[in-house]
């Protein structure tokens, strides 16, 4: 079965911590994203990696891929509050489909 | 540029009701999609348009129908809507397919089918 395990998939930290969400697949893929989604809103494109340990960064938050674990991690470096949303991480299977995660919901308290 | 936009923003539906909803983007993308979003679920792809012409199934696809009308726009029929249904639509569109790197999200459709 084709899964995308994103974990936590629910987060409460204060601000300027650091903390990391996983996201494992069970199926080889040469694509993985990482989505944000603002509560009630639509999503919004962060990151596409696309190899083996590919590590991009924007701002207070960095990702990484590691294909041979099976593994993307998303990193929050001194967490604002402006950082609180669901962020979501997919995996592409075919040039039209994606296996999306469940989301982490990460609430960032001052 | 509006993007993907989406209409209408919500409805209500009885069970047995039909209806459709609308998506259009402006950034001339070959590539659309339907998206169906559940409580503590990832998105789950109903129906995709590779481009002009063409559509597909996804994972989810029962109970829907979708027409790619022309490049802009794809729409999506629920014929006899259940309880089920009962969602947040997403329309997404791409360059060409998911070479392209990112996708883009309209704002979404709530459907509460009661």
């Amino acid at each position: 079965e084709l899964k995308v395990e994103q974990n936590p998939l629910f987060l409460s930290m204060q601000e300027g911590k650091n903390y990391t969400i996983y996201c494992n697949y069970s199926t080889t893929s040469d694509r993985l994203y990482w989505y944000r989604q603002d509560p009630g809103k639509s999503l919004e494109s962060l990151f596409v990696l696309l190899s083996n340990g590919a590590v991009k960064q924007e701002g207070r938050l960095m990702a990484s891929l590691d294909t041979k674990a099976r593994l993307s991690t998303l990193h929050i470096t001194a967490a604002v509050h402006d950082l609180s949303a669901t962020y979501f991480c997919a995996v592409r299977i075919s040039n039209y489909q994606l296996i999306w995660g469940a989301g982490t919901k990460l609430i960032i308290k001052p | 540029n509006a993007g993907v936009t989406q209409t209408p923003k919500f409805q209500v539906l009885k069970t047995g009701q039909s209806m459709t909803l609308q998506c259009a983007q402006d950034m001339n993308h070959n590539s659309m999609y339907w998206y169906r979003q559940d409580p503590g679920m990832g998105l789950r792809l109903i129906y995709y348009s590779a481009s002009e012409g063409t559509t597909d199934k996804g994972e989810v696809p029962n109970g829907y129908n979708v027409s790619r009308l022309n490049k802009r726009e794809f729409s999506l029929r629920l014929e006899s809507a259940a309880p089920s249904q009962t969602s947040v639509y997403f329309c997404a569109s791409s360059d060409v397919g998911l070479a392209s790197e990112t996708q883009y999200f309209g704002p979404g459709t709530r459907l509460l089918v009661l």
